[in-house]
């Protein structure tokens, strides 16, 4: 079975880094990129980036352009996305999930919690 | 940039047709995909390529995409179809863009 288990929630001060971690099993990573999406309390899907594992080019949202990078390991089937210079509304909940370009993200990690607080 | 607009919320009595809509420039040139979210747990792939179901989902779930308007239907609506509802799309092979969302009550 396909699985994307993400890392635990996670509490930082403004202006500090965060990393998610995203490990995945049960198909060939290299095949379907790693997209990331953020919630904020009560707010919609926002896309944060995507990631192709298979030779591990990112695209990045403008808006979080600087911010952040997107990683992926095809050793141990990790993808990671860090957020730097944290700011109070970035707290939301990140999600990790798989796609083919053009297609639709079809299994999610279970989300990690993200707090921005001082 | 590319946008998706949704209405924010739809209501629907049990056992009727709700039908959500997505509305984008041309959105009949794109790929649409439709998510289901419910309170506290990751969106769920119910359509993907404006139509296909993805297995699991109910026969219930369709969708239809043409002109500037994307439209996922649920027939004989239940009280567990009660969710948030995304569509989103693929723009320019390289951004992914979602809707706002649409609160479906039940």
């Amino acid at each position: 079975q396909v699985h994307l288990v993400q890392s635990g929630p996670e509490v930082k001060k403004p202006g500090a880094s965060v990393k998610v971690s995203c490990k995945a099993s049960g198909y060939s990573f290299i095949i379907y990129g790693i997209i990331w999406v953020r919630q904020a309390p009560g707010r919609g899907l926002e896309w944060i980036g995507w990631i192709s594992t298979h030779n591990g080019s990112p695209n990045y949202d403008q808006q979080f352009h600087g911010r952040v990078t997107l990683t992926a390991d095809t050793s141990t089937t990790t993808a990671h996305m860090e957020l730097r210079s944290l700011r109070y509304d970035d707290t939301a909940t990140y999600f990790c999930a798989r796609a083919l370009v053009g297609g639709g993200l079809d299994y999610w990690g279970q989300g990690t919690l993200v707090t921005v607080s001082s | 940039s590319y946008v998706l607009t949704q209405s924010p919320s739809v209501s629907v009595a049990p056992g009727r047709t709700a039908r959500i809509t997505c509305m984008g420039n041309n959105i009949g040139t794109k790929s649409v995909h439709w998510y289901q979210q419910k309170p506290g747990q990751a969106p769920l792939l119910v359509i993907s390529y404006d139509s296909d179901r993805p297995s699991g989902i109910p026969e219930r779930f369709s969708g239809s995409n043409s002109g500037n308007t994307a439209t996922l239907s649920i027939v004989r609506v239940e009280a567990g179809d009660e969710a948030d509802y995304y569509c989103q799309v693929w723009h320019t092979s390289s951004n992914v863009i979602f809707g706002g969302g649409t609160k479906l009550t039940v």
